[in-house]
């Protein structure tokens, strides 16, 4: 079964640092996708970043990336110098071929960047 | 980026009348979906709709509930009678392709309260 997992409700860190957030899955597929959305106070749900399971190097965008570590079914997503802006609830989601028409999504982290 | 348009923003109607929900997809996307979110928290899969047809919908999207675009207008979401437990965020999303290998990109929801 398809499931993405979530266990950080909410983190609270200080301007321009660095923070980790933790998202495990789990599928029957060897072929997945990987990905993670933000939602801002005002309820958009913006696309950040996407890992291919079939990739072994580390996504990046911006300063996003993301810890993919396939044998733990692990994908985590690295801030570095947060902002304020970056305060949000974060979701991971995936998808695999079995799914192929639904985007499954975790119960979200909320981030708290403080000044 | 690519826009998703939702229409109403709000919408309150009383538990059992009908409610659409509309949403204009981005121009060339052809994978629609609806997700349901309560109170911020976990984004729920509803339905993927694909070349006129419902290609896999999860155990929310009760019979009452039913989606369809003619020719190429809005992808609709109608619920049909309303329940109070409808009560809800609708997000409508649309990618490019199917779900596991396309991005999925969002509208900005709509808050449907059902008294």
């Amino acid at each position: 079964a398809q499931k993405v997992t979530q266990t950080q409700t909410s983190i609270s860190v200080m301007e321009k640092t660095t923070v980790t957030m933790d998202c495990v899955y789990e599928t029957q597929d060897s072929s997945y996708f990987l990905f993670w959305y933000k939602q801002t106070a005002s309820g958009e749900i913006v696309f950040l970043i996407r890992q291919d399971s079939y990739k072994k190097e580390n996504a990046t965008v911006g300063h996003y990336s993301l810890n993919f570590q396939k044998p733990k079914s692990s994908i985590g997503l690295i801030i570095t110098a947060t902002q304020i802006e970056d305060s949000a609830v974060y979701f991971c989601a995936m998808s695999d071929d079995t799914n192929a028409y639904k985007v499954i999504f975790g119960k979200g982290t909320h981030l708290h960047v403080l000044p | 980026g690519p826009k998703v348009l939702q229409i109403p923003s709000h919408q309150i109607i009383d538990m059992g009348q009908m409610v659409t929900l509309n949403c204009d997809p981005v121009s060339n996307h052809l994978y629609f979906y609806w997700y349901k979110q309560i109170l911020g928290q976990q984004m729920e899969f509803l339905v993927n709709f694909y070349n006129g047809k419902v290609m896999e919908k999860s155990k929310l999207f009760k019979d009452q509930f039913s989606v369809e675009r003619p020719d190429g207008s809005y992808f609709t979401l109608k619920i049909q009678p309303t329940a109070l437990e409808d009560s809800a965020v609708y997000f409508c999303a649309s990618s490019l392709a199917q779900g596991g290998a396309e991005t999925l990109y969002f509208g900005s929801g709509t808050r449907l309260t059902v008294l």
